[in-house]
Order: C-alpha cells, then sequence, then structure tokens
C-alpha cells in the first residue's frame, strides 16, 4: 500500500524553529517530487514547498521563503521540513504529498498530516 | 503568481443534481496543468483530475475536468451523497504552484 507517514502534532513558541518528517512505503521513492502543503484552520490549501525526486531542485511559496528548507534522505525514503523563525500565522495542518514520476507538480498521494501550532 | 479565482464559494444542491464548478487563472495555465481535489471533513484532500481532463485512478466517471488556457471546469454529472465535500483546484504549470481558495459542494 503507498503510503506516506507524518510525524505527529506539537504546539512550539514563536521564534522557534521545528523538523517535520514524512516517510514513504510502498513506492518507489527516488522517483517521485515532493511536496508540503498546509491547511490554517477553517481555510483552504497553500502549497508550501517542493523538491524533486533527485534532491536537485526545490522550490518555496513566498509566506515561507528565507525561513523554510525542504529536503529529503532517499536511503531512508523520507522528505523533512525545517521550519526557523515560527510565527502564528505558520499554524496549521501540514501536509506531504507525492507526485507522480515525472516533472509534474500535482500531488497524486497525500499524508495524514501533522499539525502545528504557534503560540506562546 | 498565478492566482486561481474559483466559482461559486458555495454550491446548494441535492443528490441526483449535476454540479459545475469553475476555476479561472490570473494567467494562462502552461500546458493546461491544471489539476481537482476533493477535501472531506477531517481527511486529506484526494487527487481527482490532472492535466485539466485526466481522472486519476479509481475517480468515477461522474467526475470531468475540461477547459484550457485560463478557464476550467470540473463537472460532476449527478451528485452521490458521498460527493459532499469542498473542491479545490490547483495549478501546476510553474514550480510555484498555487490553489484555489475552494468550493463548497453542500446538500440543499
Amino acid at each position: 500500500e503507498v503510503q506516506l507517514l507524518q510525524s505527529g502534532g506539537v504546539v512550539i513558541q514563536p521564534g522557534e524553529s521545528l523538523r517535520l518528517s514524512c516517510a514513504a512505503s510502498g513506492f518507489t521513492f527516488n522517483a517521485d517530487t515532493t511536496h508540503w502543503v498546509r491547511q490554517a484552520p477553517g481555510k483552504g490549501l497553500e502549497w508550501v514547498s517542493l523538491i524533486t525526486a533527485d534532491g536537485s531542485f526545490s522550490d518555496y511559496a513566498d509566506s515561507v521563503k528565507g525561513r523554510f528548507t525542504i529536503s529529503r534522505d532517499n536511503s531512508k525514503s523520507s522528505v523533512y521540513l525545517q521550519m526557523n523563525s515560527l510565527r502564528s500565522e505558520d499554524t496549521a495542518l501540514y501536509y506531504c504529498a507525492k507526485g507522480p514520476p515525472s516533472y509534474s507538480y500535482y500531488m497524486d498521494v497525500w499524508g495524514n498530516g501533522t499539525r502545528v501550532t504557534v503560540s506562546s | 503568481d498565478i492566482v486561481l479565482t474559483q466559482s461559486p464559494g458555495t454550491l446548494s444542491l441535492s443528490p441526483g443534481d449535476r454540479a459545475t464548478l469553475s476555476c479561472r487563472a490570473s494567467q494562462s495555465v502552461n500546458n493546461n496543468y491544471l489539476a481537482w481535489y476533493q477535501q472531506k471533513p477531517g481527511q486529506a484532500p484526494r487527487l481527482l483530475i490532472s492535466g485539466a481532463s485526466r481522472r486519476a485512478t479509481g475517480i468515477p466517471d461522474r467526475f470531468s475536468g475540461s477547459g484550457s488556457g485560463a478557464d476550467f471546469t470540473l463537472t460532476i454529472s449527478r451528485l452521490e451523497p458521498e460527493d459532499f465535500a469542498v473542491y479545490y483546484c490547483q495549478q501546476y504549470g510553474s514550480s510555484l504552484v498555487t490553489f484555489g481558495p475552494g468550493t463548497k459542494v453542500e446538500i440543499k
């Protein structure tokens, strides 16, 4: 079964850092672009970042550029999101999602999400 | 960045009705790289359509996508009870991926 398993939720203070992880199983992880997408409480979907299958290219939404860093370890079938200088507006459910085995940046499998709450 | 606008914001329909959801882009979407997702409360989104009109694996044929350029449509031919949900469009014509704000399809 194709799965994306995400780390548990956390409450963190503004200005602090956090690393999210997402572990893949059931498919060839090193063939697929991987994304992070977030959803603030009661709001819509916001794309955050992507990294290509070989890790050679990544990109970020303007709202997180310079604060968040995406990475992957294909030997562990995992993708990570390092989140620095967190703000209250980063509070959201963070999904990891994978794309198809090509450079098409849609998402065909989603994890269940990690809830991040930034609050003092 | 390409901004996506979805209309209507809410669609109130009955089971068996036809649903027509619109997604308009602020500029032409490269290669019609437009996807649609369904999200139910408490669940992750599910891919319905990619490439504007290609149904994902396992998606019933009552769901269809159409359109090109900057104007796209998701049609649900006959609403089933499980189709009441929020639907998002997403463009992936550039690496700066963007989502629309969503259309909620609710039971009338």
